[in-house]
């Protein structure tokens, strides 16, 4: 699986936006990406996934650069609940059946 | 909204001993998985099972492991002895198919602690 980098940690604000990026500049064409996360002591929980355009859905939105080398997940209002680890992942045809999860980045959503 | 399940949420071992962790994947999903967090540390995938068999596992997945579906409803992860580093959080995950686009629906977790 091509590799993605995030940052660390990053910290929000109640209420307010928050854009997580994510660079995965050795991304094929074929490549998804898809954006999972994990709350304290759960499982990981799908988020969404886009391929080229951007997306959304009730939890988040996706915008995917134009070269695809580079994403943003969008959450558009904080909430506390949102406090998590975000995964960025890319799954293409050759890896269909897993996930690989890297370290990801922990969002602190302060109130 | 249905959901997958998990038991036990905590189990605990002697390092040697046999532990059965047991999932109940979402009713009309096809596709089960396996994975594993050590405390700390990132998600690792440990297998994939389709059809009854075997799909995809990683190297963590050695003999000591297996997995089954013993029934249309379960699906077991075996270790057979377990070890100290074995002690983790495993997590299991189904999905009705599988592509590079459909998402996968995670449990809440064993925690399993070898003393």
């Amino acid at each position: 699986d091509a590799k993605t980098t995030q940052p660390n940690s990053m910290e929000s604000n109640e209420e307010e936006p928050v854009h997580l990026p994510c660079n995965h500049s050795t991304i094929s064409g074929t490549d998804y990406i898809h954006w999972y996360r994990q709350l304290p002591s759960q499982g990981p929980e799908y988020v969404i996934h886009g391929l080229t355009s951007n997306v959304n859905n009730r939890m988040a939105s996706l915008a995917i650069a134009e070269d695809r080398k580079s994403s943003t997940l969008i959450l558009h209002r904080a909430t506390l609940r949102d406090a998590a680890v975000y995964y960025c992942i890319l799954r293409g045809g050759g890896s269909n059946y897993k996930l690989t999860f890297g370290k990801g980045t922990l969002l602190t959503v302060n109130p | 909204e249905p959901e997958v399940t998990q038991t036990p949420s905590h189990q605990v071992t002697q390092m040697g001993q046999e532990v059965i962790l047991r999932c109940v994947p979402i009713s009309n999903h096809l596709y089960f998985y396996w994975y594993r967090q050590i405390l700390g540390q990132k998600v690792e995938f440990l297998v994939s099972f389709y059809n009854n068999e075997i799909s995809e596992k990683s190297e963590i997945f050695d003999d000591q492991f297996s997995v089954e579906r013993p029934d249309g409803s379960n699906f077991t992860l075996k270790i057979r002895s377990t070890k100290l580093e074995d002690s983790a959080m495993y997590f299991c995950a189904s999905s009705d198919r599988t592509s590079a686009y459909n998402e996968q629906f995670f449990g809440p977790g064993t925690r399993l602690t070898v003393l």
